[in-house]
């Protein structure tokens, strides 16, 4: 199975801050990788896709780069919502995988 | 509009047998014209990391997690637009919320899990 390692696990900033999280695969997935955020008590929702690619309606501060083992989720400013979790999710093998996730807290 | 909605017991015995339910609408798994569109189930334990079960197509096409392979079933009913998982031999450890998710083959967002359900939490004590 492709193992994904997210760091940090929590990230603490402030709200107008840039945030950089960070996914790393163990085997390259070309750029077959997503993001996906999860408010508390919902479920996750589609952020960005193939590396760099944002979903319909996703704010243009949330932006995505890397390839093959490396990826990094951007916000540029953070806004009070978006502090919540992140996930990475590869789609380049079975079986899907998933990080651990990152977790964005007021400082 | 495509909707997904997990349905099932919320608690069950260890050793007992778990049965979801994801019943969807917006999609068919009989008349698709994507032969890789299908549903998903993900798991989450509370606080914890998303874990991916399985996965089933129109064309009947079936994936399962590795760890949890010889637990694992399922099967589609088309007339009915569901798609059921069953976890055999439930321990306290398998508490968790358990979701399904739309995923497509063809357009935007292809082999990404797009839509999801609200899930249900299930949780595994005597």
């Amino acid at each position: 199975d492709i193992v994904l390692t997210q760091s940090p696990a929590t990230l603490s900033l402030s709200p107008g801050e840039r945030a950089t999280l960070s996914c790393r695969a163990s085997q390259s997935v070309s750029n077959y990788l997503a993001w996906y955020q999860q408010k508390p008590g919902q479920a996750p929702s589609l952020l960005i896709y193939d590396v760099s690619n944002r979903a319909t309606g996703i704010p243009a501060r949330f932006s995505g780069s890397g390839s093959g083992t490396d990826f990094t989720l951007t916000i540029s400013s953070l806004e009070p919502e978006d502090f919540t979790v992140y996930f990475c999710q590869q789609r380049y093998d079975w079986p899907i995988t998933f990080g651990q996730g990152t977790r964005l807290e007021i400082k | 509009q495509i909707t997904l909605k997990e349905s099932g017991p919320t608690l069950v015995k260890p050793t007992q047998t778990l049965t979801l339910t994801c019943t969807f609408s917006g999609f068919s798994l009989r008349t698709s014209r994507d032969s890789g569109e299908g549903v998903n189930w993900i798991r989450q334990p509370p606080g914890k990391a998303l874990q991916w079960l399985a996965f089933i197509n129109r064309d009947d096409v079936k994936r399962f997690s590795t760890s949890l392979r010889s637990r694992l079933a399922i099967t589609k009913d088309t007339s009915k637009n569901q798609v059921v998982l069953t976890v055999t031999n439930m321990d306290p450890e398998d508490t968790a919320t358990y979701f399904c998710a739309h995923r497509r083959s063809i357009g935007t967002y292809a082999y990404y899990l797009d839509y999801w359900g609200q899930g249900i939490l299930v949780t595994v004590s005597s």
